[in-house]
């Protein structure tokens, strides 16, 4: 069975740091492009970012309003995907879910709250 | 940057009734695109992928279609677990944006 677990959300302060984890099991990690998506409070879904498999190149890719600040990076020989967030801005605030490239699959979720 | 715009922004329906949600793409996508349900405090589920292809364990009464910019997802006898948010996501290219969600309530 496929379980994506993230880990490290918590309470941030404006320009401040977090790295956010994303453990998986149940399928072979290191096939898949994974994704970042976020969910404000009460908003909708926002794509973050996504990382193609090594044998793609291992490439990124960002949106707009996160681009510059956060870094999509993998670990194949420990089955997980992580979220560099920097420069952290109230408007950060949000759930963070990880899931599988095609959407099939996505964890439970990480809250961020980015406040003073 | 690709923009999908979702209609209705909310319906209200009753149990058994039929309904469809549209999804409008700014440029022309193929057909790459996703469809989701969400339920509060829930992580998205994916409905449709490849704008008419049903995802593994979902309810034959879901349905997509459409192609280019304009796509559909069609509820045909709605049941009282539907009633949720839903979401289009292109995957067209990145970055891979979502419509801004409908909310279908119990009328």
């Amino acid at each position: 069975e496929v379980h994506l677990v993230e880990s490290g959300g918590g309470l941030a302060k404006p320009g401040g740091s977090l790295r956010l984890s994303c453990a998986a099991s149940g399928f072979t990690f290191s096939d898949a492009w994974m994704s970042w998506v976020r969910q404000a409070p009460g908003k909708g879904l926002e794509w973050v970012g996504r990382i193609k498999r090594k044998s793609d190149g291992g490439t990124t890719d960002y949106a707009a309003p996160v681009k510059g600040r956060f870094t999509v990076s993998r670990d194949d020989s420990k089955n997980t995907l992580y979220l560099q967030m920097k420069s952290l801005k109230i408007e950060d605030t949000a759930v963070y879910y990880c899931s599988t490239n095609i959407g099939d699959y996505w964890g439970q979720g990480t809250l961020v709250t980015v406040s003073s | 940057d690709i923009q999908m715009t979702q209609s209705p922004s909310s319906l209200s329906a009753y149990v058994g009734d039929r309904v469809t949600i549209t999804c409008r793409a700014s440029q022309t996508i193929s057909t790459y695109l996703n469809w989701y349900q969400q339920k509060a405090g829930k992580a998205p589920r994916l409905l449709i992928y490849a704008a008419s292809s049903l995802q593994s364990g979902v309810p034959s009464r879901f349905s997509g279609s459409g192609s280019g910019t304009d796509f559909t997802l069609t509820i045909s006898s709605l049941q009282p677990e539907d009633f949720a948010t839903y979401y289009c996501q292109q995957t067209y290219s990145p970055p891979r944006s979502f419509g801004q969600g409908t909310k279908l309530e119990i009328k």
